[in-house]
């Protein structure tokens, strides 16, 4: 299995522009997690789904920011407009159930830099 | 007060030492507990992960838990250099699927 793929793996962009990041699970794997990482929060969860549906997006931190997930094996999270303290790590990961058994699998990340 | 707790360090060992990080956790109904890896620039890897209360032990690997005090430790026997990252904390909050991080600790292993 390829893992979690993820795309672009960096992304520059400047500010007020949209940007969207892109995520292919791990074929058979129900449940798909966005997490954001920062020197200064740490790894925050922004979204996660279960069976293409979100179930809490508490994490999300404004309206400018939106996940999909059309399909079991692809999602998008959109930032739009961006903003320079949107910069960080985003990183898709996904697991196979709700089970004590079922450790995150973390695609290699975005680094989005937002000037 | 954060979900999950850790020492940012840096914890310093020299090489062949015991490692010991320690992490807090608020939630009293969590149930699963993990310790994930993460090199400089990499993305986090699952290490160990633990359930019941006392020791778990993988390799040179060791998992703590007491759910009663509420914290989860990692305990790396014979540390190496290349045990050098930043080692991730992470609890499944009680009754649902998603996973909290601590901010983590880093680790240094000299010579």
């Amino acid at each position: 299995d390829a893992g979690v793929i993820q795309s672009p793996r960096h992304e520059v962009t400047e500010m007020g522009q949209e940007v969207t990041l892109r995520c292919k699970p791990i074929s058979g794997h129900d449940y798909l997690f966005w997490y954001r990482q920062t020197m200064m929060r740490g790894l925050e969860l922004l979204i996660y789904f279960n069976n293409n549906v979100p179930i809490d997006d508490s994490g999300m931190p404004e309206d400018r920011f939106s996940a999909k997930m059309p399909n079991a094996s692809f999602s998008t999270l959109k930032i739009q407009p961006s903003e320079p303290r949107d910069s960080a790590v985003y990183f898709c990961a996904s697991t196979p159930g709700a089970g004590q058994n079922s450790p995150l699998h973390f695609g290699n990340g975005t680094r989005l830099t937002v000037t | 007060q954060k979900e999950v707790e850790q020492n940012s360090g840096p914890l310093s060992v020299p090489e062949g030492a015991i490692a010991s990080l320690n992490c807090t956790y608020s939630d009293r109904v969590s149930q699963s507990f993990f310790w994930y890896r993460q090199y400089s620039g990499k993305s986090p890897e699952l290490i160990m992960s633990i359930y019941s209360n006392g020791d778990k032990e993988d390799g040179r690997f060791t998992a703590q838990l007491n759910k009663a005090s509420q914290y989860v430790s990692l305990l790396i026997r014979d540390s190496q250099p290349s045990d050098s990252a930043t080692y991730l904390c992470a609890i499944k909050v009680g009754g649902y699927n998603k996973l909290i991080f601590g901010a983590g600790t880093r680790l240094a292993v000299h010579p």
